[in-house]
């Protein structure tokens, strides 16, 4: 069974400064990943994902993401945090599947807080 | 424009009533899915639909129905068999491997 850690509920950074969000997963065979951000009291807009290729993706809003397959994570980064960046974040993995459906387990959430 | 709508946006339900929730998408995506989001225990499926007419259970299905008559529609009835239906009901659909989400629905038992 796949599976997804979000291993901290909340995150805190200054306005400028750099933020990291983690996420480690389990899955069998080589793993689809992906990023998505919540705003309250409304619906996942996707950020990124990672399927194959280079180990450092590039998403909306100067997120990027960096893959790593010997510590199984993937963590979201991104330079230069902004107020705005304040949200609720999600990874989600799914298995490599030929299917139509992809069927993606996710995270429990991290909240990014970031303050001026 | 684009996209997948959901409605209500809220939906007030006394115990014991099934409600319907409405998912539309636009897109020409093939498949459509259903989730439930509870705080702290992030999205878990419900049920997902990969072509019209077709439909298979998620790790949630008790007390839930769907039905996928066409392609852009896919409504989830939500019964009196569910226990704690009080939740935030998300819709998606897929393509390429990515699923985009509607705004949700956000139920109520009374």
């Amino acid at each position: 069974a796949q599976s997804v850690a979000q291993p901290e509920d909340q995150v805190n950074v200054a306005e400028g400064n750099p933020l990291t969000v983690k996420c480690t997963y389990s899955v069998s065979g080589n793993p689809y990943l992906f990023w998505y951000v919540q705003y309250p009291n409304r619906g996942l807009q996707f950020l990124l994902k990672y399927i194959t290729g280079d180990n450092l993706v590039k998403g909306s809003y100067g997120f990027e993401a960096e893959f790593n397959k010997s510590q199984t994570s993937f963590h979201l980064k991104k330079p230069s945090a902004l107020v705005s960046d304040s949200a609720l974040y999600f990874c989600a993995v799914r298995p490599f599947s030929t299917g139509t459906a992809s069927k993606l387990t996710f995270g429990t959430g991290t909240r990014l807080q970031v303050t001026l | 424009d684009g996209g997948i709508t959901q409605s209500p946006k809220y939906l007030f339900r006394k115990e014991g009533q099934n409600v319907t929730l409405s998912c539309e998408q636009n897109l020409n995506h093939d498949a459509m899915y259903w989730y439930r989001q509870d705080p702290g225990q992030g999205l878990r499926l419900i049920y997902y639909s990969q072509i019209v007419n077709d439909f298979q259970k998620g790790d949630i299905a008790e007390g839930y129905s769907v039905s996928r008559e066409k392609k852009e529609s896919f409504p989830l009835t939500v019964t009196s068999a569910q226990k704690n239906p009080t939740a935030f009901y998300l819709c998606a659909s897929s393509i390429m491997d990515t699923q985009y989400f509607g705004p949700g629905t956000r139920l109520t038992v009374l």
